[in-house]
């Protein structure tokens, strides 16, 4: 049983688009993530939600809307894809100060 | 200054011997340290957490942490061609943030 899964894996799709990426857990963590590596391999913070409660939103672009129907769920709804967007997109979710678990990522490449 | 600082290597060992990945922290308030292993293509793996000045140890690994130089660092003994990754320190402050730094790729020659 993956205990933090996110789907798709790969998406690609053309400029102006808009997409959703899903990731759920079954670790009876509280809190979830979005993170955003980049081609340098750099994993940055996108949002935080606890207990469905947003609680980090880094600087991100308004296109990028998270949405938490439960605490097992944190999905990522993007609007108008630039080609910048391209990424790879890590879920995670951690329980107070413990080590995190991410899922497997989305490969995001807009064309 | 970045948040947290890795030197992004390569750093190349060969194998039987002991790698040693470094990492500094710019704030005085981060309460929990790990490092992550990072394949390529693959999701971030936590390998060793540390919360408290000094020593700890798992296996072929050690992390150590010295809050006041802000420091921590990761010992792997006995390298493999397998731990040939990405090393990516971690530490978490205010508001239950992880910051990683830009990773250390290693890589263990035979």
């Amino acid at each position: 049983d993956t205990a933090v899964s996110q789907t798709p894996k790969y998406l690609v799709t053309q400029m102006g688009n808009d997409k959703s990426i899903k990731c759920e857990q079954n670790l009876g963590h509280d809190t979830m993530y979005w993170y955003k590596q980049d081609s340098k391999k750099f994993l940055k913070i996108m949002f935080s939600y606890n207990n469905k409660e947003l609680i980090i939103n880094e600087t991100v672009p308004n296109r990028f809307s998270p949405k938490s129907p439960d605490k097992a769920h944190l999905n990522l709804h993007i609007n108008s894809l630039e080609l910048g967007d391209s990424a790879v997109y890590f879920c995670a979710s951690s329980q107070d100060y413990g080590g995190f678990t991410f899922g497997s990522g989305t490969r995001l490449t807009v064309v | 200054q970045k948040e947290v600082e890795q030197n992004s290597g390569p750093l190349s060992v060969p194998e039987g011997a002991i790698a040693s990945l470094n990492c500094t922290y710019s704030d005085r308030g981060s309460q929990s340290f790990f490092w992550y292993r990072q394949y390529s293509g693959k999701s971030p793996e936590l390998i060793m957490s540390i919360y408290s000045n000094g020593d700890k140890e798992d296996g072929r690994f050690t992390a150590q942490l010295n809050k006041a130089s802000q420091y921590v660092s990761l010992l792997i003994r006995d390298s493999q061609p397998s731990d040939s990754a990405t090393y990516l320190c971690a530490v978490t402050g205010t508001a239950s943030k992880l910051t990683f730094g830009t990773g250390t790729r290693l890589q263990v020659t035979l």
